[in-house]
């Protein structure tokens, strides 16, 4: 079956445009995970949706990021008037929540770029 | 805090076995993991270990867990050029959330 695809896979902008990242989860994963992998540095986790609702949001950087989820399936992330810190790679990932272990299945990323 | 530390490379010869090592500072860690990132690819989930256990065993990868140090630890064995990427650690910290921690990943190459 599909993966977990992400668009764009790649976004260049201006400093100070708003950019909308989509991610479309694996068909019947009920959890959704937006991390950030900067140069350099590890996976940041960011905030992750069971269905529509975000139990966890305590990643998000600041006011300037924010996602939804709608219909238990795509969501999408925000980021508002970006800055050049904002670079980064974008990872979504989905899980079934089920299972002890609830493996996150990841996809490609969107790699944003801010001049 | 929440904090997972790896040190960032680490190159073997084909045929050796590799370590990769990992420390996390919370005591409340449910599950560990291990995920693969090769160039151009998506993370892959290698294997993961419950925090009441002290080792697992799978194929050539053995996952050694010392929670009362907090360190984690990678094996493969007969390691080959496939094997060459990065390497991240995570932990879920608790069950109250589903959220990973990652470490900064280790980047292991292999030379013939």
């Amino acid at each position: 079956g599909a993966g977990v695809s992400q668009s764009p896979s790649n976004k260049v902008t201006e400093k100070g445009k708003d950019v909308e990242l989509r991610c479309d989860p694996i068909s019947g994963h009920t959890a959704l995970y937006w991390y950030r992998q900067s140069l350099g540095q590890g996976l940041e986790f960011l905030i992750y949706f069971q269905g529509n609702s975000a139990p966890d949001k305590s990643g998000l950087p600041s006011d300037r990021f924010s996602a939804e989820r709608t219909g238990g399936s795509v969501s999408t992330l925000t980021i508002q008037r970006t800055q050049q810190e904002d670079s980064a790679v974008y990872l979504c990932a989905s899980s079934r929540r089920q299972g002890a272990n609830n493996e996150q299945f990841f996809g490609p990323g969107t790699r944003l770029t801010v001049l | 805090g929440e904090d997972v530390e790896q040190s960032l490379f680490l190159s073997v010869r084909e045929g050796d076995s590799s370590v990769i090592n990992c420390t996390y500072t919370d005591s409340s860690s449910t599950y560990l993991y291990w995920y693969k990132q090769e160039p151009g690819a998506g993370l892959q989930l290698l294997t993961y270990i419950f925090s009441n256990m002290d080792m697992k065993q799978d194929q050539r990868l053995t996952v050694l867990l010392n929670k009362k140090d907090k360190h984690l630890s990678l094996r493969i064995a007969d390691t080959q050029t496939g094997d060459s990427a990065i390497y991240f650690c995570a932990e879920r910290p608790s069950y109250n959330t589903d959220k990973l921690i990652f470490g900064t990943g280790t980047r292991l190459q292999v030379f013939p």
